[in-house]
């Protein structure tokens, strides 16, 4: 079974850019969440999809946001990029998010410049 | 709102020596789960092990267990045996499942292991 793919693994972006990142979940696996990881601020959650619906919210500015697709897949934009959004973006999946671990992808590397 | 704490500096480990590395956490939920995750250099986050709040039996996975105090607000990992592959950094996690059921991490723990 394949792990959770994200996709790009690096990018370079130059402040006020947007940028798109993407994220498969293991097949069957309709939770799809997003963190933000730092040195400053270690891990932070982001958000989680659910059946196509955002079901979970953390504490970043509106210029973060996400959608999953009917495949479950999931996007996660960043609008009017910072310097201080620079940091490591990881996606996990579960099968329903509740009472089970998360499997996460190898990330992607986000550098704003 | 959660906390978890870890607050070990980095650590250096005699390869087939067991290291415990400590984790503790404040919840007002009674029902809630705790988690260690490995993140190697690659980046990826591995799950290592899971301890609901309710198991009465510390959880083991291989040559992972949790020591699990409740009372304390306590959930140790303890490595068995290290290896050189076990180098990383370890993230303790927990997740309160009538809160708001995000997964809340810790600084983490950087472990090196040395031949």
């Amino acid at each position: 079974k394949a792990g959770v793919t994200q996709t790009p693994r690096y990018l370079i972006k130059t402040r006020g850019q947007q940028v798109t990142l993407s994220c498969s979940p293991i097949s069957g696996h309709r939770s799809v969440s997003w963190y933000q990881q730092t040195p400053g601020q270690g891990l932070q959650f982001l958000f989680e999809y659910f059946s196509e619906t955002q079901r979970n919210k953390g504490n970043f500015p509106g210029r973060f946001s996400g959608r999953q697709f009917s495949n479950s897949r999931s996007e996660m934009n960043v609008s009017t990029l910072e310097l201080g959004d620079s940091a490591l973006y990881l996606c996990a999946s579960s099968l329903d998010g509740y009472n089970e671990k998360l499997f996460f992808g190898s990330g992607t590397q986000l550098s704003v410049l | 709102a959660q906390k978890i704490t870890q607050t070990q500096p980095g650590m250096f480990v005699q390869e087939k020596e067991a290291v415990t590395l400590d984790c503790t956490y404040d919840t007002s939920d009674q029902s809630y789960g705790l988690f260690w995750y490995k993140q190697p250099s690659s980046g990826e986050m591995i799950f290592l092990i899971y301890q609901g709040s309710y198991d009465e039996q510390n959880a083991t996975e291989g040559r992972y267990s949790l020591n699990f105090q409740k009372a304390r607000k306590s959930a140790n990992l303890v490595i068995s045996a290290s290896q050189l592959g076990d180098s990383a950094m370890y993230f303790c996690a927990m997740r309160e499942y009538y809160g708001n059921n995000r997964l809340a991490f810790g600084k983490g723990n950087q472990v090196v292991v040395i031949p």
